[in-house]
């Protein structure tokens, strides 16, 4: 079975300060990792996937995150945040033909 | 523009009164999920549905009900026996991942019900 690990559950960061927000997946098979955002109030929005090839993604907004098979990672990283940032962020996993798992999500506050 | 639109936005009622959630989605997906989040409990499934007429409980269905009539729409019916009903509810769709590959997930704005 899958499973998906969000280590914080909150992280303060200061405004244009890095971040890294972390995600741990387990799983038997080859998978398909996601970042979703949720700003207050709204429904969730896809901040980048991996499928396969590279593992270093790119995605919306600056965000970038890194696949790394062997410590089964999909940390999320910004250079800089803003506070438009502000948001909770769902890492995600699935596997071919298999529904989507979801962790428990990470809040980011942004200290100015 | 496709998307998945829930409505009300916001949803007040009175304890043990029914409420039915609506979730239209316009993406031509077979599969809709109802999730429901509470603050640092992540998501939580309540039903799906793989297909028109089909619907399988989640990992919380106690004192909720959907029906799969229409393939564009996935109503959630809170029934007053859910316990604790205050919550934002959201709804969303899977795309098809033909071929074994792999499945996006699409979410709807949310609606948050409070039970009063």
């Amino acid at each position: 079975a899958q499973s998906v690990t969000q280590l914080d559950s909150q992280v303060p960061v200061f405004e244009e300060a890095p971040v890294e927000l972390r995600c741990n997946y387990s799983s038997s098979v080859s998978v398909y990792l996601f970042w979703y955002v949720q700003y207050p109030n709204q429904g969730l929005q896809l901040l980048l996937k991996y499928l396969s090839g590279s593992t270093l993604v790119k995605g919306i907004n600056g965000f970038e995150a890194e696949f790394n098979k062997s410590q089964t990672s999909f940390h999320l990283r910004k250079p800089s945040v803003h506070i438009s940032d502000t948001a909770e962020y769902f890492c995600a996993v699935s596997s071919k033909g298999d529904k989507i798992i979801f962790g428990k999500g990470t809040r980011l506050h942004i200290l100015p | 523009d496709g998307g998945i639109t829930q409505s009300p936005k916001y949803l007040f009622r009175k304890e043990g009164q029914n409420v039915t959630l609506s979730c239209e989605q316009n993406l031509n997906h077979d599969a809709m999920y109802w999730y429901r989040q509470d603050p640092g409990q992540g998501l939580r499934l309540i039903y799906y549905s793989q297909i028109v007429n089909d619907f399988q409980k989640g990992d919380i269905a106690e004192g909720y009900s959907v029906s799969r009539e229409k393939k564009e729409s996935f109503p959630l019916t809170v029934t007053s026996a859910q316990k604790n009903p205050t919550a934002f509810y959201l709804c969303a769709s899977l795309s098809p991942g033909g071929g074994g590959t792999y499945n996006e997930q699409f979410f709807g704005p949310g609606t948050r019900l409070t039970v009063l």
